[in-house]
């Protein structure tokens, strides 16, 4: 079983909403990823997770904020987004191997998110 | 610094042919991963193959497979026997480590469309 699983699908928010968007994933998995991607672009990172405390953040705005609660749970607050802001974000999670470098990520079906 | 250079837009392919998009990499890492995915326009990025830095064969998956020269850093992802749900764009990806934590850098994409 590789089942990342992202809610809402798709969402529109006005620029003063505050939302969140969620990633699951029962594998075990102890690193989880944000990424956002906008429009024939390729995926750029925002945030990594690494058992559950935050190991890299993409000098990303502060209207992102990211909480692992849980080992299974990602979730994505969002606070006073711009248009700009708009784009698939896409949640991932990284297997454990060894040797390390054999390790991989799969990724979620993504929320699309449009800011109004 | 590591970098993906995907060279190839766009690729146009007869259902049934083979199909070769391009991926080279530069890195001063003696281990890393390369991974290829595939993104169709629902939006999920779909896991297809992975190579490791000292991997002896080619990696092969189903119709997948690698072509992974070292000397050259290149890592070109042959599919065999292509189908109409192989149109979608393709992403190749390295993985790099900071910070105690991972994160996969991605090439800009190739869009693959297979014609009837």
């Amino acid at each position: 079983d590789t089942e990342v699983t992202q809610t809402p699908k798709h969402l529109v928010m006005g620029m003063t909403n505050k939302k969140s968007l969620k990633c699951e994933q029962h594998m075990g998995h102890r690193a989880m990823y944000w990424y956002k991607q906008k429009a024939k672009k390729p995926p750029e990172l925002m945030f990594v997770y690494s058992y559950e405390k935050l190991s890299i953040n993409e000098s990303v705005p502060s209207r992102f904020s990211p909480e692992c609660p849980n080992s299974s749970l990602l979730n994505l607050h969002l606070h006073a987004l711009q248009p700009e802001d708009s784009a698939l974000y896409l949640c991932a999670s990284k297997t454990s191997a060894v040797p390390r470098n054999r390790e991989k990520l799969f990724f979620g079906s993504g929320t699309q998110l449009s800011v109004l | 610094a590591q970098k993906i250079t995907q060279t190839q837009p766009g690729m146009f392919v007869q259902e049934k042919e083979a199909v070769t998009l391009d991926c080279t990499y530069d890195t001063s890492d003696p281990s890393y991963g390369l991974f290829w995915y595939k993104q169709p326009s629902s939006g999920e990025m779909i896991f297809l193959i992975y190579q490791g830095s000292y991997d002896q064969q080619n990696a092969t998956e189903g119709r997948y497979s690698l072509n992974f020269q070292k000397a050259r850093k290149s890592a070109n992802l042959v599919i065999s026997a292509s189908q109409l749900g192989d149109s979608a764009m393709y992403f190749c990806a390295m993985r790099e480590y900071r910070g105690g934590s991972e994160k996969l850098v991605f090439g800009k994409g190739t869009k693959l469309t297979v014609n009837p």
